[in-house]
């Protein structure tokens, strides 16, 4: 069964400043993908970027861009220029690509917090 | 405003009550789910539907029932709930059950089991 590890429960970072968030994965597919989904206070959680496997570029959403290492099975989030409404639970999900949507699993999540 | 609307917001019953959550998606999507998150743990998939019908059940306590009367709509029923069953219940939907069709998630009912 695949496996999603973010490995720190909190983390915590100054306003305009840059913070990497971690997620490592465990599988044995050679295509699927990864999401980084952040739930603020209001609970809703929203799609903040994605990664298909097969493709070497890193995505980059604004202020959010991954580093996608395939042979690692890395996938960190990096939010630049720090800001208050970035404060949020963040988790990290992998999707096999031959499956649907019912086979999404998420890690932990990791707890940001942004200081003025 | 969310495409995805969750009602109650939160919601505190005793272990002999039956009660009921509510969905609406207003995103003309054809997949629906149930999500159960707890502290720190991964999000748990309870249920899946498309086009209203159950795809997925991934072996939930019979004490939850869900219903999707309609592509819109999704109900899930509760009755006779255990304390540890107290968690943040989420729903979502997407325009297909297919890898690239993103979910998108409503606020959530917090359930508290008394």
């Amino acid at each position: 069964a695949q496996t999603v590890t973010q490995s720190q429960p909190e983390m915590s970072v100054q306003e305009a400043e840059t913070v990497t968030l971690s997620c490592t994965y465990d599988t044995s597919e050679s295509d699927y993908y990864l999401f980084w989904y952040k739930q603020p206070p209001s609970r809703q959680m929203i799609l903040v970027i994605r990664q298909e496997a097969y493709k070497q570029q890193n995505a980059t959403e604004n202020r959010f861009s991954v580093n996608f290492q395939k042979a690692a099975k890395s996938f960190s989030l990096k939010i630049s220029d720090s800001q208050l409404g970035d404060a949020a639970m963040y988790f990290c999900a992998y999707l096999p690509t031959n499956f649907g949507n019912e086979k999404l699993t998420f890690g932990t999540g990791t707890r940001l917090t942004i200081i003025p | 405003e969310t495409g995805v609307t969750q009602t109650p917001r939160h919601l505190v019953m005793g272990m002999t009550n039956k009660k009921s959550l509510k969905c609406e998606q207003h995103l003309g999507h054809n997949a629906m789910y149930w999500y159960k998150q707890s502290a720190k743990k991964p999000l748990e998939l309870m249920f899946v539907y498309s086009l209203e019908e159950r795809v997925e059940n991934n072996s939930v306590p019979s004490r939850f029932s869900p219903e999707c009367p309609n592509s819109s709509h999704l109900f899930l029923h509760l009755h006779t709930l255990q304390p540890e069953d107290s968690a943040l219940y989420l729903c979502a939907s997407s325009q297909d059950r297919v890898y690239n069709s993103p979910l998108h998630f409503g606020n959530g009912t917090r359930l508290t089991v008394t």
